[in-house]
């Protein structure tokens, strides 16, 4: 089945350790997100890539960075993790929006971080 | 600028009770709405979507329609099971800004047996 996989469902780090997450996805999409959700919280955007073109929100901080290599991949780089930053991460995927459709957004299981 | 807002939970309900949860949006223009729903330690998987005013989306017994006159979207469904336990999201979004989805705080639902 067509799907976003995220890897790895739970990945700890300490506190300033630079961390990567990864997405990968089978739907041969346009488009990718990731988004953080705190707890009990909505998730939060903090960029996304159309095709090669990165877009980035302009409340993510500059500890976020993320990469992606071909179109069925993108990383989540965490240059210097913060208490502040344990979260659940969710990467999600969508065609290029058209002319007259809206299109869906389909998101992977997520990662939780934990920082010690 | 653009938000969503839901009704706080948690919402607690017996099992085949009636489901409201309520959503409105502010916006200018008019945007596509969402219902999103997150079972525990899992993703988000689209449960319905309307992409303009008096569109009903339905799906697995849920329902809402998209009200331009009230900005709202609220969901419902008439008779709730257990295993409809979960957090939903009600989310707007644009396709000319790059589709990227503005969520309401989401409503914890909790269905006793």
């Amino acid at each position: 089945d067509a799907m976003v996989i995220q890897n790895p469902r739970y990945q700890v780090t300490q506190f300033g350790k630079p961390v990567t997450l990864s997405c990968s996805q089978t739907l041969n999409h346009n488009v990718m997100y990731w988004y953080q959700q705190k707890s009990s919280q909505a998730p939060k955007l903090l960029f996304h890539y159309y095709d090669k073109d990165f877009n980035n929100e302009a409340d993510t901080p500059d500890n976020f960075q993320s990469r992606r290599p071909n179109t069925s991949f993108c990383f989540l780089d965490i240059r210097s993790p913060g208490l502040g930053d344990a979260a659940m991460y969710l990467c999600a995927t969508s065609r290029r929006p058209g002319q007259g459709y809206q299109e869906t957004q389909y998101f992977g299981p997520g990662t939780r971080l934990l920082v010690l | 600028g653009d938000s969503v807002t839901q009704m706080e939970g948690p919402v607690t309900l017996s099992e085949e009770a009636f489901l409201t949860i309520n959503c409105t949006y502010t916006a200018t223009g008019y945007p596509s709405l969402f219902w999103y729903v997150q079972y525990p330690g899992e993703g988000l998987q689209l449960l319905l979507k309307a992409t303009k005013a008096d569109d009903k989306g339905s799906n697995k017994g849920f329902e809402a329609t998209y009200r331009k006159e009230t900005t709202s979207f609220h969901l419902e469904k008439g008779s709730v099971q257990v295993s409809d336990s979960a957090v939903y999201f009600c989310a707007l979004s644009f396709r000319e800004y790059g589709n990227k989805l503005v969520f309401g705080a989401g409503t914890i639902l909790r269905v006793k047996s």
